[in-house]
């Protein structure tokens, strides 16, 4: 079975500052982990996707995360907050089967 | 590709009414996913088709909602009859090799 926790449903950063939204997975098998971002009143957005090759992923907007299967986890990094990265962030895995199992979201703001 | 389409994008309907909500996935996916997102309970599962084929529909609530894909390029989620709590915001998704495409969804407001 697979499921992820997002730690921390509100995340708050000054504009400049380090993004960093944290992501734990429980897999049986090798995940697949996956962000994905959703601004108001649209659909997710892929992010970034981690697919057993390099354990450190970028992604688009300057986003990346790191895969770290000693800790399962796949947090979601940018070096200097943007205020159009106001948004929803999930993370979700998927293993063997079909779904994508998401986490219940982090809300990013950004203070100017 | 215009990516994966839903409509209408907005719908308001009374308690009781049917509403019949539609998606056109990306050509050449196989995998169609249905998904309700509130602000209660997140993003929720309701049912996954493959090849046109319903596969798992454990998310679907109740009775009260059904879903078809007729052929590969189209799908419908019905409610019959609707209640205010069903109001959400429903997104249609297909999936290419370990990657699911979001459609802008369908935000359902029954009064």
């Amino acid at each position: 079975a697979q499921s992820v926790t997002q730690l921390g449903s509100h995340v708050s950063v000054s504009e400049g500052a380090l993004v960093l939204l944290r992501c734990n997975y429980s897999s049986s098998v090798p995940p697949y982990l996956f962000w994905y971002v959703q601004y108001p009143n649209q659909g997710l957005q892929l992010l970034l996707k981690y697919t057993s090759a390099a354990t450190l992923v970028k992604g688009i907007n300057g986003f990346e995360a790191e895969f770290k299967k000693s800790e399962t986890s796949f947090h979601l990094t940018k070096p200097s907050a943007h205020m159009s990265d106001a948004a929803e962030y999930f993370c979700a895995v998927s293993g063997s089967g079909n779904q994508f199992y998401f986490g219940t979201g982090t809300s990013l703001t950004v203070i100017p | 590709d215009a990516g994966v389409i839903q409509s209408p994008r907005h719908e308001v309907t009374e308690m009781g009414q049917e509403v019949t909500l539609r998606c056109k996935p990306i050509s050449g996916h196989d995998y169609l996913f249905w998904y309700r997102q509130t602000m209660m309970r997140g993003l929720e599962l309701l049912i996954y088709f493959n090849n046109n084929v319903p596969i798992d529909d454990s998310g679907m609530p109740e009775d009260r909602f059904s879903a078809k894909m007729p052929n590969a390029s189209f799908s419908t989620l019905k409610i019959q009859p609707s209640e205010p709590r069903d109001s959400a915001v429903y997104f249609c998704a297909s999936r290419s090799y370990n990657e699911q495409f979001f459609g802008p969804g369908t935000r359902l407001t029954v009064l």
